[in-house]
């Protein structure tokens, strides 16, 4: 059964980059149906997609944060990473990753059907 | 701001049916999927598609669609569907977006 692990510092100072990565296991990365993807969560607010990338590295961002955002994969280890960068306190949430299955032509359709248990990063000096 | 809207709150009585409902006008083009989360827990996919059920989630949980407006329909609520609801899609960009969510409650 396929399961996804965040992993990564708890806590990061203003300016820096936050990094965390997610080890996927039970499955190979290499799934040509899916898409894999970061999705956060502010204390006591609503879910944000982030970004999602594609085995191959193909990825897209959630345009609010596209210019502090990189994802990459790493298909030998079979984790995907992210990296946001010049944090603030307003970055401060659980982090998710999750499986992005995705589906149909011309017009795709997506779910993320199966999650991380999410980790939590506080942006603070 | 979400171009996905949900009703902040909604209440049903035990064994009663609800429906939560998303709107956005990207939802003429796009399926929502629908999102369950419990406190202190990650979100569970419940419905995706036109109307699909992953293993495991009771068939109380459906899915439907009209115009812009996706509805997630839980028939004979129970107290253990007492959570958060969120839908998600895609925007009128093509970029993927979720709805504020939808506080449950079951009385």
């Amino acid at each position: 059964q396929l399961q996804l692990q965040e992993s990564g510092p708890g806590l990061v100072k203003p300016s820096e980059t936050l990094s965390l990565t997610c080890t996927v296991s039970g499955g190979s990365i290499s799934s040509s149906s899916y898409y894999w993807g970061w999705i956060r969560q502010p204390p006591g607010k609503g879910l944000e997609w982030i970004g999602s990338i594609y085995y191959s590295g193909s990825t897209y961002y959630n345009p609010s944060l596209k210019s502090r955002v990189t994802i990459s994969v790493d298909t030998s280890k079979n984790q995907f990473s992210l990296k946001l960068s010049s944090v603030t306190a307003a970055d401060t949430a659980v982090y998710y990753c999750a499986r992005q299955l995705s589906w149909g032509t011309p017009i795709p359709h997506d779910a993320f059907d199966i999650w991380g248990q999410g980790t939590m990063v506080t942006v603070s000096s | 701001s979400s171009e996905l809207t949900q009703d902040p709150a909604v209440s049903v009585a035990l064994g009663q049916t609800v429906r939560i409902t998303c709107q956005g006008d990207s939802l003429r083009s796009y399926y929502a999927s629908w999102y369950q989360q419990k406190p202190g827990q990650a979100p569970v996919l419940v419905i995706y598609g036109k109307n699909n059920r992953p293993s495991g989630i009771p068939d109380r949980f459906s899915g439907s669609s009209s115009g812009n407006t996706a509805s997630l329909t839980i028939t004979g609520a129970q107290a253990e569907d007492e959570a958060d609801y969120y839908c998600n899609s895609r925007d009128s960009s093509g970029n993927l977006v979720f709805g504020g969510g939808t506080k449950l409650t079951v009385l």
